[in-house]
């Protein structure tokens, strides 16, 4: 089936630049995505890049998309302490329910 | 605001006991998902529903089974739970017409501990 594979920690100061990288198999992907997951709470949808972009900037976030090498990654500029949390790359077809990665925890250090 | 609750955040059960995790969402969507996420697992759909009495297994279903008799409300029910079922449980909700990601609503997840 499907797989989607991410790193589980980042540790990153704060003020610097995070990056975390997602890779995934299923060619089909339509739609790549990027969640947030707070401390105790669901997760929150960031960005998300449709298939045939390669880039997306929203304010601090950038996506970049690979799809030759089938990989995903989330730029953090200037990453602040609130940015401290689970992040998750999920991909989907449209047909059947997005499947998500393990999870990066990000850890921000002032 | 779409709202999924989830109506336990904290539950502690004993091993063997039926456990119901309730969920209902408040936007008239037709699918509906049970995930649940454990450390360095991340998130593994065990069963979703697109429509009333409708279901389907995810990832994995064993040990876990449905009920979605009305549109609003997917209830998780855990027929006999064991220790490994301890974990945080995710329901989520999204309109019809397709699995689109940015239309996905999460609950703030449901935490089941198995004694």
């Amino acid at each position: 089936g499907e797989d989607v594979e991410q790193s589980l920690f980042l540790s990153v100061r704060e003020g610097d630049s995070s990056v975390i990288n997602c890779t995934y198999t299923d060619s089909s992907s339509t739609y790549l995505y990027w969640y947030k997951q707070e401390p105790g709470a669901g997760l929150q949808l960031l960005t998300y890049i449709f298939s045939n972009m390669d880039m997306k900037q929203d304010q601090r976030l950038t996506v970049l998309l690979n799809k030759k090498d089938k990989h995903l990654s989330l730029r953090i500029a200037d990453t602040q302490t609130g940015d401290s949390a689970i992040y998750f790359c999920a991909e989907s077809d449209l047909n059947t329910p997005l499947v998500f990665g393990k999870g990066t925890r990000l850890s921000v250090i002032a | 605001d779409v709202k999924v609750t989830q109506s336990s955040r904290y539950l502690v059960k004993r091993t063997g006991e039926k456990v119901f995790l309730e969920c209902v969402q408040d936007m008239d969507h037709e699918n509906m998902f049970w995930y649940r996420q454990d450390p360095g697992l991340g998130l593994r759909l065990i069963y979703f529903s697109y429509d009333v009495k409708m279901k389907e297994k995810g990832d994995i279903p064993e040990g876990y089974s449905v009920s979605r008799e009305k549109k609003e409300r997917f209830s998780l029910i855990l027929e006999s739970a064991s220790t490994n079922q301890t974990s945080m449980y995710l329901c989520a909700s999204s309109p019809g017409g397709g699995n689109h990601g940015n239309t996905i609503y999460f609950g703030e997840g449901s935490w089941l501990t198995v004694v």
